[in-house]
């Protein structure tokens, strides 16, 4: 079975320092993963997606993400925050079929002047 | 380049009432979905369909029906709105169920009173 957990559910940041967003997931295969964003009362945007190609995957925005395949992990990063990157963040894990699409629970990301 | 449209954006209901979300994607996509949004529950499937002429049931269907329309629209259907279907409603489309990224529509608030 799949799954996904995003390990914190608020990260707060000083504008101008590194992100970093947590997901770990479960898969019995090689998964697609992405990682979402949502500005309030917006729909989800895509940041980036990993497709088994190459392990780290730049997005848009500034953000990237490492596949680590021997820890599980998909943690989203971005070098200094900026005060618009304040959204809510959304790893996802999507299989074979429209029933293995899964999302994380969400991280809210908190941007400080 | 519209993307994914959802009709209306913010509906109020009383208990009983019926109501349809409309949507709408222009890419040309096979698959369309419709998840809802609650507070710490990340987003839940309600239908999806692989393809047109096709509807299958998600995580969360009771209390709602779906159709697809034609490739571009698929539409939700509360028949006997209750309480417990106040959420946030997102249509979302992808080129197919078992690859490639979801693209969302704003989304469509709807409060049950």
């Amino acid at each position: 079975a799949q799954s996904v957990t995003q390990l914190d559910s608020h990260v707060s940041v000083s504008e101008g320092t590194p992100v970093l967003l947590r997901c770990n997931y479960s898969s019995s295969y090689s998964p697609s993963l992405f990682w979402y964003v949502q500005h309030p009362n917006k729909g989800l945007q895509l940041l980036l997606k990993y497709t088994s190609a190459a392990t780290l995957v730049k997005g848009i925005n500034g953000f990237e993400a490492e596949f680590k395949k021997s820890e599980t992990s998909f943690h989203l990063t971005k070098p200094s925050a900026h005060m618009s990157d304040a959204a809510e963040y959304f790893c996802v894990v999507r299989g074979s079929s429209a029933s293995k699409i899964i999302f994380g629970s969400g991280t809210r990301l908190s941007i400080r002047p | 380049n519209a993307g994914v449209t959802q009709t209306p954006k913010f509906q109020v209901l009383k208990t009983g009432q019926s109501m349809t979300l409309q949507c709408a994607q222009d890419m040309n996509h096979n698959s369309m979905y419709w998840y809802r949004q609650d507070p710490g529950m990340g987003l839940r499937l309600i239908y999806y369909s692989a393809s047109e002429g096709t509807t299958d049931k998600g995580e969360v269907p009771n209390g709602y029906n779906v159709s697809r329309l034609n490739k571009r629209e698929f539409s939700l259907r509360l028949e006997s709105a209750a309480p417990s279907q106040t959420s946030v409603y997102f249509c979302a489309s992808s080129i197919g169920t078992s690859a490639g990224e979801l693209f969302f529509g704003e989304g469509s608030r709807l409060t049950v009173l």
